[in-house]
This record gives C-alpha cells, structure tokens and sequence, in this order.
C-alpha cells in the first residue's frame, strides 16, 4: 500500500450519532492533514498534525470535531451528535514534513447525515 | 471568507489546444501556492508549485505563472488532451495551513 487510504469510503448515519473516520497515511510521512469538502466548495481545513507536535485545530468548525492520531501514524476523525450539515467528503493527506511538502490525499469518506 | 477563489466553475477546451485556469488569492502573506487535479471518486494529486520568489513553473505540458502584484495565479496546459478532464485546484499556504479554491472542473474535447 504505497498511498493514503481511509476508510470507510461512504458512511451514512442519522442525525445525532456519533462517526469515526479513519487515514492511514503514507509510512514515513509526519505531517497529516484533515479537510473536508461541502458540495460546490473548496476544500476546508480541519486539522494538522506534525510528528509529536501538538496539533493545530483551528480549523474544526465546532467542539463536536476531534481528531487524534495514535503512534504518530493512523489518525482517526471523530464526530459527535452529527447535523445535517456536516454531510460532506472528508479528505486525509499526508506530507513528509510541514509546510512546503507535496501532500499526498487519501480518497475520502463521503459523510452522509439523514 | 474565501481566502482563494476560483470563479470559472468550468472550462471546455478542445484537444490540442491551450487550457488556462486561473486563482485569485487575498492574503498577502501567501508564500507558496498549488495546483491539484481530482478524478471523480479519488483525492486530489499534487500537479505543480510555485514559490512566490519565482513568477513562472514549467513542468512538461503544464506552466504555473505567479502575479504577486494582482495577487493572481494561473495554470496553462498545453497541448490540452482529453486525459487532462478534471477537476483542478489552486492551493495557497503561509506556515502549517493550506487554503483551496472550489476547483474548476476542466473538460477536453476529443
């Protein structure tokens, strides 16, 4: 597996569940990113880990987004009590270090909120 | 607050010749700038850079020219073929963070 890879690649939930949203980034990467993509937008950004540093969040929209990432390796997006409006494609890359580094994108997750 | 824009939705050039794509960004302290493609159904993949010390990138088909002064920023492919239809976005940083247009979705014609 040489690229990014997430998973699941389609989630569909009810309002008010909670999701978990997983990338594993490409071995040896220690930059990763979240983004999230809102039909007819740009992509987003959520979050931003860099090797044991800790994160910059300032891109999570609400307290209901968290996101860690383990080992400094597999992250895992998680939402609480999800809203209709946070339907969208959620996309995770990863980048050898910070900065001016080619990131690499997973495929995403289509987040579907009933 | 859309920090880079991409105001052509879409654009639809015929094979052979010259496709451009153009960004517009507002902050000044943009230092490094983007262009991604995206197929249906995967991630973006990284194309061409440009730092904002240079005013033009080539890389093979594709040329990435930088006006800093109309803080503006364009992609040319040429000659454009029918494997270049996508979706294309302009990416611009300044430190850890990375601000994309809403993408152009870019058509070939045979």
């Amino acid at each position: 597996g040489a690229g990014v890879s997430q998973s699941p690649s389609n989630k569909v939930t009810e309002k008010g569940k909670d999701v978990e949203l997983r990338c594993d980034p490409i071995s040896g990467h220690t930059a990763l990113y979240w983004y999230r993509q809102s039909l007819g937008q740009g992509l987003e950004f959520l979050i931003y880990f860099q090797g044991n540093s800790a994160p910059d969040k300032s891109g999570l929209p609400s307290d209901r987004f968290s996101a860690e990432r383990t080992g400094g390796s597999v992250s895992t997006l998680t939402i609480q009590r999800t809203q209709q409006e946070d339907s969208a494609v959620y996309l995770c890359a990863s980048s050898f270090a910070r900065g001016r580094n080619e990131q690499f994108f997973g495929p995403g997750t289509r987040l579907t909120v009933l | 607050d859309q920090q880079v824009k991409q105001n052509s939705p879409s654009l639809s050039v015929q094979e052979g010749r010259i496709s451009i794509l153009n960004c517009d960004y507002t902050n000044s302290m943009f230092d490094y700038f983007l262009w991604y493609k995206k197929y249906p159904a995967e991630g973006p993949t990284f194309l061409i850079s440009i730092s904002s010390i240079k005013d033009k990138n080539e890389d093979g088909r594709f040329t990435v020219f930088l006006n800093k002064s109309a803080k503006h920023l364009s992609l040319h492919i040429v000659p454009s073929q029918p494997g270049d239809s996508a979706v294309y976005f302009c990416a611009a940083s300044a430190g850890n963070q990375f601000y994309f247009g809403t993408g152009t979705s870019l058509t070939v014609i045979p």
